[in-house]
């Protein structure tokens, strides 16, 4: 069975740091992961995917993630914050088979200060 | 860009209901599927369809159905509706099983039983 834990359900940063998310995931198989964004009072949005080759992803809005199959870890980042990316944030695992679906983990919420 | 429109934004229906919320993609994606938000918790998976007529559980299906009469389109059913169903719902969909498509989101359903 696959799983996703995020650490932290809240992370606070201030304009222009360093934005580290961190998502761990389980699976049995090779998995496919992804991020996606959700801005208040709205669905989700896809900002980020890895499914097989380079395991640096860049995605929408300067974020980016990193796979690594040794630490079981896909966490995104952004080098500068800016206030608009205040929001909750999903990671997400499906496994590579057809019938997977995907599992999401609990969210991450990010506060951006001025 | 597909589009994926849940009918209603917000909902408030007495306890005992039967409520459906309804959901429609425009780009015809084989896969749809309903999930449920709650602070703390997450996405979590109700149901979901690979093809029309067919349905499938997912990690939450007590207290729900589903139809899936015509491809585009999906409705959730809640029976009875109890208290405990008040939360936001989130319909999605993707163009195939597997290779990893991501998903595409509504803006959800904010449902409150009173």
């Amino acid at each position: 069975a696959q799983s996703v834990t995020q650490l932290g359900s809240h992370v606070s940063v201030s304009e222009g740091a360093l934005v580290l998310l961190r998502c761990n995931y389980s699976s049995s198989v090779p998995p496919y992961l992804f991020w996606y964004v959700q801005y208040p009072n709205q669905g989700l949005q896809l900002l980020l995917k890895y499914t097989t080759g380079a395991t640096l992803v860049k995605g929408i809005n300067g974020f980016e993630a990193e796979f690594k199959k040794s630490e079981t870890s896909f966490h995104l980042t952004k080098p500068s914050a800016h206030m608009s990316d205040a929001a909750e944030y999903f990671c997400a695992v499906s496994e590579n088979s057809g019938y997977s679906t995907l599992t999401f983990g609990k969210g991450t919420m990010l506060l951006v200060s001025p | 860009d597909v589009k994926v429109t849940q009918s209603s934004r917000y909902l408030v229906k007495r306890t005992g209901e039967k409520v459906f919320l309804e959901c429609v993609q425009d780009m015809d994606h084989e896969n749809m599927f309903w999930y449920r938000q709650d602070p703390g918790l997450g996405l979590r998976l109700i149901y979901f369809s690979y093809d029309v007529k067919m349905k499938e559980k997912g990690d939450i299906p007590e207290g729900y159905s589903v139809s899936r009469e015509k491809k585009e389109r999906f409705s959730l059913i809640l029976e009875s509706a109890s208290t405990n169903q008040t939360s936001m719902y989130l319909c999605a969909s993707s163009l195939q099983r597997g290779l990893g498509y991501g998903y595409t989101f509504g803006s959800g359903t904010r449902l409150t039983v009173v």
